[in-house]
């Protein structure tokens, strides 16, 4: 059965703390794997990862991807209030997304 | 270029009474995909359509629920004789590809009286 798991399912850190955000996963034909930041609205698309061993960087936020280990990490550097929100690890498979409960996090000023 | 579309963003219904949520996917995509979100729940997966066929409707309700995403025109997610249960956020997103990046809509409420 397919499935993602992300730890910790919630999180509270201060502002400019670092956090790692941990997703695994097990889907039939894997395709690649997502990662969301979703407020109180529709998800937003941070990164797509295909390939092992390549990090994806966008401003303070990383992403890489282990096709072995079935297993991605999000990190996010000096995080700001506004990095509150849930991260959701989305691995596809064909024709399918999976959608976990993501990880809440919350950055306290 | 327009991002993805859902209209209505709010919708409110009595019991008994249909609902429909319209989405318009981003220009060039052809795959659309349904999602049911409750409060502090994850996204559900409902159904995956291309243009003019259902290819998975696996997470979609057998009874009272429907689809569509004709030739022309908005995708159209259709709930019969809504019950409290339905009251959700059901989000619309489209890709390019069939496995490619989703893009989100800003999602339709509903809410059932």
């Amino acid at each position: 059965e397919d499935k993602v798991v992300q730890s910790p399912l919630s999180l509270v850190v201060h502002e400019g703390d670092t956090v790692t955000l941990n997703c695994s996963y097990e889907v039939t034909n894997f395709r690649s794997l997502l990662w969301y930041k979703q407020e109180k609205k529709a998800p937003t698309f941070l990164f797509m990862l295909t390939s092992s061993g390549i990090e994806k960087k966008s401003g303070r936020l990383s992403s890489i991807l282990d096709k072995k280990e079935l297993f991605s990490i999000l990190n996010i550097t000096a995080t700001q209030t506004g990095d509150s929100a849930v991260y959701l690890c989305v691995p596809s498979g064909t024709y399918k997304y999976i959608f976990g409960t993501g990880t809440r996090l919350k950055v306290l000023a | 270029n327009a991002g993805v579309m859902q209209n209505p963003r709010h919708l409110v219904r009595r019991r008994g009474q249909e609902a429909r949520l319209r989405c318009s996917p981003m220009k060039g995509h052809s795959h659309v995909y349904w999602y049911r979100q409750l409060p502090e729940e994850g996204l559900k997966f409902m159904v995956y359509l291309q243009k003019e066929n259902i290819i998975d409707e696996s997470g979609m309700p057998k009874e009272r629920f429907s689809a569509e995403f004709p030739k022309e025109g908005p995708s159209i997610l259709r709930i019969q004789q809504v019950v409290r249960g339905d009251s959700a956020a059901y989000f619309c997103a489209s890709s390019p590809t069939p496995e490619g990046e989703l893009f989100f809509g800003e999602g339709s409420r509903l809410t059932v009286l």
